[in-house]
């Protein structure tokens, strides 16, 4: 079965402090890792995805199999950044394409 | 180029009806996925079709149900509604064939069962 967990319901930085939203999964298979984004009022959207190793809006995440994890980080949060964030899983091979998503983070950035 | 869409935005049904919902994947998507969310439970997956054959699906009861159409269109049922079922209802759509690609969501449909 494939589970992800967001340890933190809440996250309040300050602008300019490091921010770094958890991510853990449990998944047997070869997983393949996203962070999407809502911000208020509007869709969600995908920030990053593991396989891509980019960095967006100054975010990145790396994914560490052995500890089963992806956490996001930021090295200076803006309060542009204040937003819903989830953290998803799918499997990367055979024919399950459904994403399995965590129950998300908000993050608030405070001037 | 033109996002997910989907209708209505807004539908209010009472317990026992039925609901059909819409979206109109990005062009040239042919996999479109449902996803239903609530504070409660998150966003859960439905199901998702390809190329108008269902693919995956989650676990819900056999009251949900969807199809897809040849331009990829695609449509979501829910017969004999529940006050449960009361969730924002999103759609994604990507181009199915690439694993690594992300999938674009639409701006739901917020049902209301009374």
């Amino acid at each position: 079965a494939q589970r992800v967990t967001q340890p933190e319901k809440l996250l309040s930085v300050f602008k300019g402090a490091p921010v770094e939203l958890k991510c853990n999964y449990s998944y047997s298979g070869s997983p393949e890792l996203f962070w999407y984004v809502q911000y208020s009022r509007q869709r969600l959207q995908l920030l990053l995805r593991h396989i891509s190793r980019e960095s967006i809006k100054g975010f990145t995440a790396d994914l560490n199999k052995g500890e089963t994890s992806f956490h996001l980080k930021k090295p200076f949060a803006q309060e542009e950044d204040s937003a819903m964030y989830y953290c998803a899983l799918r499997d990367s091979g055979g024919s399950n394409y459904k994403l399995t998503f965590g129950k998300g983070t908000l993050l608030t950035v405070n001037p | 180029k033109a996002g997910v869409t989907q209708t209505p935005r807004y539908l209010i049904k009472t317990r026992g009806q039925q609901v059909t919902l819409s979206c109109s994947p990005i062009s040239g998507h042919r996999s479109v996925s449902w996803y239903q969310q609530t504070p409660g439970q998150g966003l859960q997956f439905l199901f998702e079709y390809f190329s108008e054959t269902q693919r995956n699906k989650g676990n819900f009861p056999g009251r949900f149900s969807g199809r897809q159409f040849s331009n990829s269109r695609s449509e979501m049922n829910v017969s004999t509604l529940e006050l449960g079922d009361s969730a924002l209802y999103l759609c994604a759509s990507s181009l199915g064939n690439r694993r690594h690609y992300g999938y674009t969501f639409g701006s739901g449909t917020r049902l209301t069962v009374v």
